[in-house]
């Protein structure tokens, strides 16, 4: 499974758009990108997942570069309840849906 | 709608213990797992299974077992309960469709003194 890499913490204002960069440089061609959110002591949460194409859904977009090897989490409006750790994750489509977690990035939306 | 739940939310136990964590889903989802979260880290996968009667080894399944015997069910044991399994445990579960995503519980935490 390809290694990603994220950085440790990032700050948003209240209202703006936060990024979220992934690094997935060994990522291969039938692994999906997924991103989870975990919230203070709750259980991750889903938020959205891709191959090659960008993605959107109601909570976030996602944008793929075109050779792979990164990609980008969107919310297009953060709020103070998008505070905490997020995870991106390369994962074959083809292997049980085993999850595997590195640190996240923690993200503070200030107001 | 409950979705993932675990039980019990919290609990401390001695060394020597045994325990057993429960995971009931009302999804009717095939897939269930077991992971747990130590301060700081990401969550690591212990067990998990594709269907009832069925389980399988996780990145850390020593000290841990497992057993499926329903599908909206899924049992993680302690048999003897150590310090290092001190941790915060998460169950989830997931349809059997290709890029299906996981839906987790809340959490079990537990101390082991």
């Amino acid at each position: 499974d390809a290694k990603t890499t994220q950085p440790p913490s990032m700050d948003c204002a209240e209202g703006r758009a936060a990024n979220l960069p992934c690094n997935h440089s060994t990522i291969s061609g039938n692994e999906y990108v997924y991103w989870y959110r975990q919230i203070h002591s709750q259980g991750p949460q889903y938020i959205i997942h891709g191959l090659k194409n960008n993605e959107t859904n109601e909570m976030a977009s996602l944008i793929i570069t075109e050779d792979r090897k990164s990609s980008t989490l969107i919310l297009p409006h953060a709020t103070l309840r998008d505070t905490a750790v997020y995870y991106c994750i390369a994962l074959p489509y083809n292997q049980g849906g085993k999850l595997i977690f590195g640190q996240g990035t923690e993200l503070s939306v200030k107001p | 709608n409950a979705g993932v739940t675990q039980t019990p939310k919290f609990r401390v136990l001695k060394t020597g213990q045994s325990m057993t964590l429960l995971c009931a889903q009302d999804m009717n989802h095939e897939y269930m797992y077991w992971y747990r979260q130590d301060p700081g880290m990401g969550l690591r996968l212990i067990h998990y299974s594709v269907g009832e009667g069925t389980t399988a080894k996780g990145e850390v399944p020593d000290g841990y077992n497992v057993s499926r015997l329903k599908k909206q069910n899924f049992l993680l044991g302690l048999e003897s309960a150590a310090p290092s399994q001190t941790s915060v445990y998460f169950c989830a579960s997931r349809t059997a469709g290709r890029n299906q995503p996981q839906h987790f519980g809340d959490g079990t935490r537990l101390s082991i003194l």
